[in-house]
């Protein structure tokens, strides 16, 4: 079983609608949750993070986290032609090294 | 501007034939790190180094060698490519123990014939 569970997609949204991104994990050990979004031809980006459970809020996007469940959720609103790009899951248990463990990434396509 | 930067960007080569994939960072930080990104296994962290000198295996670390002499600069050599090392690779780098930190480079597809 992997650590890190990601839907690949491809997930096609029009433009305005609320998209949710899910990752599951088997590692009750992370405590840090971190969303990066890599567009066509570029590196990944850090998007936001969590650590521990909770909600966390930025603008359009809110990072959500339920440890019980392990459970990991991206939620967009108001989606937009330039949030089209691949959204990667990353947890981390912390510690000196801080490894991330990722996950494949969802690939969302927001139509105008 | 805080950057990674990596060469080269595309790189075609043959079985055997040794090449080394430049990484440099001008954010002072102390971890740098080289990951693979490969379809439907995501990003895999190939070596990473805590500072100057300092290096460790990542999940596959096999067909790979990295140096750390410098703090800005941590190369990625293959001795021996073979064609399973075909993918596109990552350079990272952030401040130590701080995760928000952390910037990846723009990539570098190579293909191994």
């Amino acid at each position: 079983q992997k650590e890190v569970e990601q839907d690949p997609g491809p997930l096609s949204v029009p433009e305005g609608a609320i998209v949710s991104l899910n990752c599951t994990y088997s590692n009750s050990a992370f405590q840090y949750f971190m969303w990066y979004r890599q567009y066509s031809r570029k590196g990944p980006e850090l998007l936001m993070y969590t650590y521990s459970s909770g909600n966390k809020e930025d603008g359009r996007f809110t990072a959500q986290v339920d440890k019980s469940s392990k459970y990991i959720s991206l939620f967009i609103r108001d989606s937009q032609p330039s949030d089209s790009a691949t959204y990667l899951c990353a947890p981390s248990k912390g510690g000196a090294t801080n490894k991330l463990i990722f996950g494949t990434g969802t690939l969302l396509a927001v139509q105008p | 501007e805080a950057q990674v930067t990596q060469n080269p960007r595309y790189l075609i080569t043959v079985t055997g034939k040794k090449l080394t994939v430049t990484c440099s960072q001008n954010m002072n930080h102390e971890y740098m790190s080289w990951y693979r990104q490969d379809p439907g296994l995501g990003l895999r962290q190939i070596y990473y180094s805590m500072n100057v000198e300092v290096t460790d295996k990542g999940d596959v670390p096999e067909g790979y060698k990295v140096s750390r002499k410098e703090k800005r600069n941590f190369p990625l050599i293959l001795e021996s490519p073979s064609p399973n090392q075909t993918s596109l690779y990552f350079c990272a780098s952030r401040e130590a123990g701080v995760l928000e930190t952390q910037y990846f480079g723009p990539g570098t597809r190579l293909l191994v014939l």
